[in-house]
C-alpha cells in the first residue's frame, strides 16, 4: 500500500522566519511528487517534482526531491501571515492515483 | 483556466437518506476523483474514474458508489447516509496526456449527516 508521511504535523512560526516542511513517500511505480497549499477551500497546486536534485522555485517557496531518500522538502523563506495554511504532499504512482499525506498545518504569527 | 465545480458547498442530510454529490469539470479531463478530508486524516481517496463508465475503488470505498455517464461529470452517491460520513468531500480532475499529473480540485462540499 502506498504511503506518504509529512512532518511535522503542525508548526507555529513568526513572520520573517524560514520554515522547512518534510515529506517522505513509499509509492509503487513512483512518477512524481506534488505539493499543494490549502487555505479555507480547495487545495491549490504549488509544485510537481519528477527529477531528483532539481530545485523548483516560485517566489519565496522552493522544493526539491531526493529519490534516493524517497523524500522531498518544501522551504518557505521570509514567511508572511498569508502563508498560514495546510500544506499537502502527494505521491503519484501507478494508475494515475495520488496518495496524500495528512498535511502540515502552518501558522504564521505577526 | 480549469474549472471544477461541485453541486453544493454545504449540505445537511439525515441518517439513512440517499445523497448525491455532483462534480463537473470543463477541461475534457479523462481522470476524475472523489476524496474526503477529515482533520488529522488528510485527503483519502474514495473512488476514481479513468473514463466514461469506468470506475476504480480508492482507499475507502465502503458506503459509497459512483457514476460517470458523461466525461465531464462524476457523481458520488451515499446510498444510506450515516453520521460517520460527515466530512468535507473534494472532487478533482486531471489529464492523462502530456505527463501532467496535477489534479485540479473543486471547492468542496461540506456534508453533515445528523
Amino acid at each position: 500500500e502506498d504511503k506518504v508521511v509529512q512532518s511535522p504535523l503542525s508548526l507555529v512560526v513568526h513572520e520573517g522566519d524560514t520554515v522547512t516542511l518534510n515529506c517522505s513517500y513509499e509509492v509503487t511505480n513512483f512518477r512524481s511528487l506534488l505539493w499543494y497549499k490549502q487555505e479555507k477551500k480547495a487545495p491549490t497546486f504549488l509544485f510537481m517534482l519528477t527529477s531528483s536534485g532539481i530545485e523548483k522555485k516560485s517566489g519565496r517557496l522552493s522544493s526539491i526531491l531526493d529519490k534516493k531518500e524517497l523524500s522531498s522538502i518544501l522551504n518557505i523563506t521570509a514567511t508572511q501571515t498569508g502563508d498560514s495554511a495546510i500544506y499537502l504532499c502527494a505521491g503519484w504512482g501507478a494508475n494515475s492515483k495520488l496518495t496524500f499525506g495528512k498535511g502540515i498545518t502552518l501558522s504564521v504569527r505577526p | 483556466d480549469v474549472k471544477v465545480t461541485q453541486s453544493s458547498r454545504y449540505l445537511v442530510k439525515r441518517t439513512g437518506e440517499k445523497v448525491f454529490l455532483e462534480c463537473v469539470q470543463d477541461m475534457d479531463h479523462e481522470n476524475m476523483f472523489w476524496y474526503r478530508q477529515d482533520p488529522g486524516l488528510g485527503l483519502r481517496l474514495i473512488y476514481f474514474s479513468y473514463d466514461v463508465k469506468m470506475k476504480e475503488k480508492g482507499d475507502i470505498p465502503e458506503g459509497y458508489s459512483v457514476s460517470r455517464e458523461k466525461k465531464e461529470r462524476f457523481s458520488l452517491i451515499l446510498e444510506s447516509a450515516s453520521t460517520n460520513q460527515t466530512s468535507m468531500y473534494l472532487c478533482a480532475s486531471s489529464s492523462t496526456g502530456g505527463g501532467s499529473y496535477e489534479q485540479y480540485f473543486g471547492p468542496g462540499t461540506r456534508l453533515t449527516v445528523t
